[in-house]
């Protein structure tokens, strides 16, 4: 079954300690994106990649590193200089937005809800 | 003025009823729109894709663009317990660099009763 799988489900942390958030795809999609999920915020862009080796700071990439080595795995890193580190983060990917056949049509993972005390 | 404002309801309604969500955006360079239903504690999956204006159907579901007045709708028609999620609208210009991502609104809470 093609899919964005996101692991883990949870994930605890220390305060101070840095972690990295798992996403594949695998949907050929050439696009992928990471969102923050926060109760009466909506979804905000951190980091996006329309294409391997390359990434794009979003809305709120501070505290926040992302790398691209693979065109299925888009992992992110939350940082101990993220301020407020809790919160859902979603994993997206889409077709692409560059040449023949780009799409916005994005497609999200299940999520992994980061506690950090 | 945000750029995509949402209800943030809960919106409550009995079952069978006819669902009305809502956006409006300020962005006039927004053509692609989108509706994605979000269970709790999921991810949001994509129910319905307009380009431009007009209106689109897809079973129970009709998604309807007016440009010229900056406001999205995605009706329900007999709705069921089942549709209970948070509705989130998402919008985009034209492809390229920043102007392709999506932007979404902070969704719309509903819950329908049996």
């Amino acid at each position: 079954d093609g899919g964005i799988t996101q692991s883990p489900k949870y994930l605890f942390r220390k305060e101070g300690q840095n972690v990295t958030l798992s996403c594949e795809q695998n949907l050929n999609h050439d696009a992928m994106y990471w969102y923050r999920q926060d109760p009466g915020q909506g979804l905000r862009l951190i980091y996006y990649s329309q294409i391997v080796n390359d990434f794009q700071k979003g809305d709120i990439a501070e505290g926040y590193s992302v790398s691209r080595e693979k065109k299925e795995s888009f992992p992110l890193t939350v940082t101990s200089a993220q301020k407020n580190p809790t919160a859902f983060y979603l994993c997206a990917s889409s077709i692409g937005l560059l040449g023949p056949g780009s799409s916005y049509e994005q497609y999200f993972g299940p999520g992994t809800r980061l506690t950090v005390t | 003025q945000k750029e995509v404002e949402q209800d943030p309801g809960p919106l409550s309604v009995p079952e069978g009823a006819i669902v009305s969500l809502n956006c409006t955006y300020s962005n006039s360079a927004f053509q692609y729109f989108m509706w994605y239903r979000q269970y709790s504690r999921k991810g949001p999956e994509l129910l319905m894709y307009t380009y431009s204006s007009g209106n689109k159907e897809d079973g129970r579901f009709t998604a309807q663009v007016d440009k010229s007045s900056k406001y999205i709708s995605l009706f329900i028609r007999d709705s069921q317990p089942s549709d209970s999620a948070t509705y989130l609208c998402a919008m985009s210009g034209h492809y390229g660099g920043s102007q392709g991502n999506l932007i979404f609104g902070k969704g719309t809470k509903l819950s329908v009763k049996p």
